[in-house]
């Protein structure tokens, strides 16, 4: 069945390093895809999205391309900020409904 | 915009007891989706409503579970004699679609979740 795999936490950078969270998909067809953030303490929130092939998401200095002949769509950011610190949640879908399919999530702690 | 609201925010219960848990998403949105997550999970894919239709249930919502959405509007999810695998965070999550549309509909916005623990 269709699922989302992303690497491993937690990730621990230091202010304005360079961050990637990779994820990679396993679906039929052409899903939308999509990264959502969880803050501590707080609710799942939509990052970004893209719903086509080449598309590029963008929102707060975060980007991910959709790259359907690697099934990736990895989330980078050039300069994080100790404010970036959460769980991130790759994620797919693909019904007429939306019904969102998530990765595991991927916690990261971005110290001063 | 006043957001998805979940209530409670945190349910203590003993095993075997039963549960109702209360979202009321957006007041233009039509879609309505429940999921679960356990800790250190991505959430999964409980159940979704068009309007007051309940049109696909997941292979997770047993029959101890049952969720409704008499008017179109607010969702009730109920588990009848809770066990020790029910303790999780249940999310909603609405959505603005109209059938046809295809997975380009408008993106789910989530409440902040209930929080049930079995005891």
């Amino acid at each position: 069945g269709d699922s989302v795999t992303q690497m491993e936490g937690p990730v621990t950078l230091s202010e304005e390093a360079f961050l990637t969270i990779n994820c990679t998909y396993t679906a039929t067809g052409y899903p939308s895809l999509f990264w959502y953030v969880q803050y501590p303490g707080e609710g799942l929130q939509l990052l970004l999205k893209a719903t086509k092939a080449d598309d590029k998401g963008s929102n707060k200095g975060f980007e991910a391309t959709y790259r359907k002949e690697t099934t990736s769509f990895h989330l980078e950011k050039g300069s994080v900020q100790v404010s970036d610190s959460a769980v991130y949640f790759c994620a797919l879908s693909k019904t007429s409904y939306d019904k969102v399919i998530f990765g595991p999530g991927t916690s990261l702690s971005v110290i001063p | 915009d006043t957001g998805v609201s979940q209530d409670p925010r945190h349910k203590i219960t003993k095993r075997g007891q039963n549960v109702t848990f209360r979202c009321d998403p957006i007041s233009e949105h039509n879609r309505l989706y429940w999921y679960r997550q356990t800790l250190g999970q991505g959430p999964e894919f409980l159940t979704y409503f068009q309007n007051e239709a309940q049109l696909e249930k997941s292979r997770l919502l047993s029959d101890r579970f049952s969720a409704e959405r008499p008017k179109g509007s607010f969702s009730t999810l109920e588990i009848q004699r809770t066990e020790q695998g029910d303790s999780a965070m249940y999310l909603c999550a609405s959505s603005l679609g109209n059938p046809g549309q295809g997975a380009r509909g408008q993106p789910q916005h989530f409440g902040d979740g209930t929080r049930l623990s079995i005891l």
